[in-house]
């Protein structure tokens, strides 16, 4: 089985940096992945990480330690618009398991 | 691309009808999952298809839901009897597993809330 913990709710001021942290232990893997998800719509594609290090895409960060069974995204310049819920999610073989999700809460 | 196409957005029902959701994958994706998310346990995966042939359903609940894929560019999840807990946000998704920038990554469409009274 998967158990993937993430924090529940963050807040931030606009702006500024906020990461978020995920920890997994799974009994298989084969990717880690962020999706973003805004109040009452679908969840959306941030980052994929599947090698231990750094993926840079514009504002947003990912980074993942396959010994640690860690993950983080980094949000950086932080908008109003950020304000939503953020998934961590492990693939193994075809599927994905998810986080139950962080609430970031951007403040002005 | 149209993405994702789920029908309908909202569905409400009473207790012991049947329900139907509907899925159009994005064009050329091989793969196909059915997700039900609610605030008490989150996102979570119900059954995925491959080239539509269903791969893994140990997340269907129980006997009272089904799933179905004819064709590349439909599928369908069925509850029947519906029962008030089954009340949650149904997301259908799809992926082309082994192909260029966009391999592994699911996309998902805008969900059917359904609501069991």
């Amino acid at each position: 089985g998967q158990n993937i913990d993430q924090p529940t709710e963050m807040t931030a001021t606009e702006g500024a940096i906020v990461q978020i942290n995920c920890t997994y232990q799974t009994s298989g893997f084969n990717g880690l992945f962020w999706y973003q998800q805004h109040a009452g719509e679908a969840p959306t594609f941030l980052s994929y990480n599947v090698l231990d290090g750094l993926e840079e895409k514009g504002r947003f960060s990912s980074f993942l330690s396959r010994s640690k069974g860690y993950s983080y995204l980094l949000l950086k310049e932080l908008q109003m618009k950020d304000s939503a819920s953020y998934l961590c999610a492990v693939r193994d073989g075809g599927k994905l398991q998810f986080g139950a999700g962080t609430q970031v809460v951007v403040t002005p | 691309d149209a993405g994702v196409i789920q029908s309908p957005r909202h569905e409400v029902t009473e207790m012991g009808q049947e329900v139907t959701l509907r899925c159009k994958p994005i064009s050329g994706h091989d793969y196909l999952f059915w997700y039900r998310q609610t605030m008490m346990r989150g996102l979570e995966l119900l059954i995925y298809f491959n080239n539509n042939v269903p791969i893994d359903d140990s997340g269907m609940p129980e006997d009272r839901f089904s799933a179905k894929m004819p064709n590349a560019s439909f599928s369908t999840l069925k509850i029947q009897p519906s029962e008030p807990r089954d009340s949650a946000v149904y997301f259908c998704a799809s992926s082309l597993l082994w192909g260029g920038v966009a391999k592994n990554i699911q996309y998902f469409g805008a969900g059917t809330r359904l609501s069991v009274l």
